[in-house]
């Protein structure tokens, strides 16, 4: 079936630190690969997407690499700031379904100073 | 460039009383349009999508329906609320890959907070 898998949060890490978010998907050939950001109150934006195997998608020091191989899609950022505090959606594509996303269930990052 | 509305922003609502909420892109044709809810906690849940006006497809069977009225408007309604309709409400659309079948980017509106009481 279709499915993505997100590390379970929160996630709490101090100002500067490495920030990985594991994201893995089962999936029937390529689909795209996302990653939304929501912030408190807020809708979901767009972080940073990849629409191939090995495509590295990258946006406000975020990057994450389409892994074909091991089906997966980490999102990581080498210094977070307290700004980056949010809730992190890993998403795929679903081929013929009207655009439909699937969605992970979201990790909660807290960054504190 | 695009924009997506929705509203209004909060509603507050009493049990079995209706809802209408209202979301419009602009800047854009024949969008695929989607309503998600986001209930206590983070998950998204996928409610309607349309890839077209009079075009709707129904996710989970629950007391809510959608409608497309105009190409770039899409409503989400209730007769009568109950208490687990409460959550945030978010519209999304994105660019009709016809022909092609593939997805393409979301982009959300700032949701509307409901609650049911």
């Amino acid at each position: 079936g279709n499915s993505v898998t997100q590390m379970e949060g929160p996630v709490t890490l101090s100002e500067e630190a490495f920030l990985t978010i594991n994201c893995t998907y089962t999936a029937t050939g390529y689909p795209s690969l996302f990653w939304y950001v929501q912030y408190p109150g807020e809708g979901l934006q767009l972080l940073l997407k990849a629409t191939k195997a090995d495509d590295k998608g990258s946006n406000k020091g975020f990057e994450a690499t389409y892994r074909k191989e091991t089906t997966s899609f980490h999102l990581e950022k080498g210094s977070v700031q307290v700004s980056d505090s949010a809730v992190y959606f890993c998403a795929r594509g679903i081929y013929n379904q009207g655009g439909k996303l699937i969605f992970g269930q979201g990790t909660e990052l807290s960054v504190k100073p | 460039s695009q924009t997506i509305h929705q509203w209004p922003a909060t509603l507050v609502q009493p049990v079995g009383s209706p809802l209408s909420l209202e979301c419009t892109v602009e800047g854009t044709s024949n969008p695929n349009l989607y309503w998600y809810r986001q209930a206590a906690g983070r998950g998204l849940q996928l409610l309607f999508y349309s890839v077209g006006i009079g075009q709707i497809s129904s996710e989970v069977p629950q007391n809510l329906s959608a409608s497309r009225p105009q190409d770039r408007q899409f409503i989400l309604s209730s007769k009568k609320l109950l208490l687990s309709d409460s959550g945030f409400y978010l519209c999304a659309w994105s660019v009709s890959l016809a022909g092609v079948g593939g997805s393409d980017t979301q982009y959300f509106g700032p949701g509307t907070r409901l609650t049911v009481l």
